[in-house]
């Protein structure tokens, strides 16, 4: 178990680029999420996904984000046309679905740093 | 909504002194968790210590212990004997249980630094 692994983990990028961020999660982990991290913050939620499902999106900041986990197993986070803004941490979290009822560990990754120059 | 909030931003303790870390919430849920998350400084941020609403024993692991006070809607940390690896920045965070487990509310965080 090598824990959630997350690539990568900085990336600086001009303002208007595209850029993309990979999560694997703990590899029986039928849950993701994806979470933001400002400077001095907590995190915020994003989304999340239930094997391929993704269950929730509302929290997607813009219509400039958008998250894919094509097969269920590790999932993408694509931010458009980035703005200055957009620079924060990007955390990936996964655990299993039965936590819904037992409160289980979600476990983070290291997240993915984007600054947006 | 929740809400979850930590009033202190900063806090400091002397290497194996005892330090306690607030965090206040709001829900009207019924069936939730409460955590604590530590982050070190670029590194992932690692669970502390969880407590299920329904539970009124405190939660304890090892140095780590929590004063749950659930009709105030406080759920603070006590680190005892604290140590120079529990510097860090340590968040608080709500889940409400059921369907929508996973979208955890976190604090605005507390920056601990132990000094030797």
């Amino acid at each position: 178990d090598t824990g959630v692994s997350q690539d990568p983990r900085h990336k600086i990028t001009k303002r208007g680029q595209n850029v993309t961020f990979r999560c694997d999660p703990i590899s029986e982990h039928n849950r993701l999420y994806w979470y933001r991290q400002t400077l001095g913050q907590g995190p915020e939620f994003l989304t999340y996904f239930q094997n391929e499902a993704q269950l929730e999106k509302s929290r997607l900041l813009s219509d400039r984000f958008s998250a894919e986990r094509p097969k269920g197993s590790f999932s993408t986070l694509e931010i458009q046309r980035t703005e200055q803004g957009d620079s924060a941490m990007y955390l990936c979290a996964s655990s299993l679905v039965q936590a819904v009822t037992s409160g289980n560990t979600i476990y983070f990754g290291e997240g993915s740093w984007l600054t947006v120059v | 909504a929740q809400t979850v909030t930590q009033s202190q931003p900063e806090m400091s303790v002397q290497e194996a002194e005892t330090v306690t870390l607030s965090c206040t919430y709001d829900t009207s849920e019924s069936n939730y968790y409460l955590f604590w998350y530590k982050q070190p400084p670029s590194r992932q941020m690692i669970l502390v210590i969880r407590q299920e609403a329904y539970k009124q024993q405190n939660a304890t692991e090892n140095r780590f212990s929590v004063n749950f006070q659930k009709a105030a809607k406080s759920f603070s940390l006590k680190i005892s004997d604290s140590q120079l690896g529990d510097t860090a920045m340590y968040f608080c965070a709500f889940i409400a249980g059921g369907t929508s487990y996973g979208k955890l509310t976190f604090g605005q965080g507390t920056i601990l630094t132990v000094h030797p």
